[in-house]
């Protein structure tokens, strides 16, 4: 079956930088959009970053934008979000999110990313 | 800040009926597919209806959505303590560019 892990969150100073990892199995990676989505303590969703199967086409938030970067491996089935430049109200918890068409079909567990002096 | 407004909060004793509004505007629920997702306390978000009022496998028949315009809608019946969570609803919205989430509403059981 699906399933997606996220790895790579963590406590960083703000003006920072992270990587977060989301590992891809049960599907064929290749031939589907992903969606970086965050969750601030107590806040709702938001979508932060989306990108098509094939890599060439990205979205991001305007609060995002210049700062991070998403980015995939199909050859290794692996979704990345690189985040530069953090800010304090970046800190939430970072869902991956496999996208069918307009919907998110299966969701990881997540990853926490606090940002702190 | 969420384009799609919902009411913060709805409650209801077992068994009943609750319905959960999501307002939105012509370049995202008006244009496009409504998806909602449930998320239990501390979990990850659900896939509960796409297609404005389309079933996954697995998720009750208790769950039901519609569309309307520039609204959209899902109902809760015969409700039961293990739908205590937060709902959202979602669309893509054509003027941003992106995928917009409601701003989620919390179903408490009386």
């Amino acid at each position: 079956q699906v399933h997606l892990v996220e790895s790579g969150g963590g406590v960083v100073q703000p003006g920072g930088s992270l990587r977060l990892s989301c590992a891809a199995s049960g599907f064929t990676f290749s031939s589907y959009g992903m969606h970086w989505v965050r969750q601030a303590p107590g806040k709702g969703l938001e979508g932060v970053a989306f990108i098509k199967y094939d890599g060439n086409t990205k979205y991001y938030a305007e609060s995002v934008k210049g700062r991070f970067t998403i980015s995939r491996d199909n050859s290794n089935n692996t979704l990345y979000l690189q985040m530069n430049s953090l800010r304090i109200d970046d800190t939430a918890v970072y869902f991956c999110a496999k996208v069918f068409g307009s919907r998110h079909d299966y969701w990881g567990q997540g990853a926490l990313v606090i940002v702190s002096s | 800040q969420s384009v799609l407004t919902q009411p913060p909060s709805v409650s209801e004793a077992p068994r009943q009926r609750v319905t959960i509004s999501c307002s939105g505007s012509s370049s995202n629920i008006g244009n496009n597919a409504v998806n909602w997702y449930q998320q239990l306390p501390g979990k990850a978000p659900k896939l509960l209806i796409y297609y404005n009022n389309l079933l996954p496998s697995g998720v009750s028949d208790r769950f039901s959505g519609s569309k309307s315009g520039t609204s959209a809608s899902l109902a809760i019946s015969g409700l039961q303590s293990e739908d205590e969570a937060d709902y959202y609803c979602a669309a893509w919205d054509d003027s941003l560019n992106g995928y917009v989430f409601g701003t989620g509403t919390k179903v408490t059981v009386l």
